[in-house]
């Protein structure tokens, strides 16, 4: 299957500083991916759509200035979690579905765990 | 609205069986998906559901009834890394995933 590479895996930061997060797909053009946040024990939530070359879609309650979403290649998609505070603390997780595949399946990152100090 | 509901844990012995239920409500409907995710991990794709009836792949099947909005996840033979969570998601008319919050599974020996 397709592979989706998000780097770094772990990040500790310190509240106030900015931290970005890469999204790779290593294999295939995406020209769409999402990146997803999850709390302990709680569902994946999607904060947002990147689109290649377009301003990203935010879902609702997620602060686009906060969260800034660059997807300038059709292999690269970047978040910066800006002004990083503790509660910001979470799993971040990008993925992208693999163009012409009928199934939709999304291919995920390996995740990046994000820790404001 | 959109909803995606199963149980929030359940437990298992080695080498038995159990089956996961999921219950959906989407805007429209392009299949169901259940991903696999082991602690501080990413998910991974075990399977995807868009017409009714059963999936098999090895050891994990997955059932579709569109009808009764209903999927479930069966695992035979269970193995100790099978303890994970299992995330039931629907895609929609607009080919967004909507999530369930995933059941915990507890493999005991």
């Amino acid at each position: 299957g397709a592979v989706v590479s998000q780097h770094p895996s772990w990040v500790i930061c310190k509240s106030g500083t900015s931290v970005k997060i890469e999204c790779r797909s290593l294999d295939f053009q995406a020209t769409t991916m999402f990146w997803y946040r999850q709390f302990p024990k709680q569902s994946l939530m999607l904060m947002a759509t990147s689109n290649e070359g377009s301003k990203a879609t935010y879902e609702q309650g997620v602060e686009k200035d906060k969260f800034l979403i660059n997807h300038a290649s059709l292999t690269l998609s970047t978040l910066t979690v800006t002004s990083a505070h503790p509660e910001d603390s979470s799993f971040y997780i990008c993925s992208a579905r693999e163009p012409g595949l009928d199934t939709g399946e999304l291919f995920f990152g390996e995740g990046s765990r994000l820790t404001v100090l | 609205g959109q909803n995606i509901d199963q149980p929030t844990e359940m437990t298992a012995t080695e080498g038995a069986i159990v089956q996961i239920n999921c219950t959906y409500q989407t805007s429209g409907f392009n299949g169901l998906f259940w991903y696999q995710q082991h602690a501080g991990e990413a998910p991974t794709f075990l399977s995807y559901n868009v017409l009714d009836g059963l999936e098999e792949k090895g050891r994990f099947s997955s059932f579709l009834s569109r009808s009764k909005g209903y999927s479930y996840l069966l695992l035979k033979e269970l193995q100790m890394k099978d303890s994970a969570s299992y995330l039931c998601a629907g895609m929609d008319s607009n080919y967004q995933l909507i999530w369930g919050a995933g059941t915990k599974l507890i493999i005991k020996p």
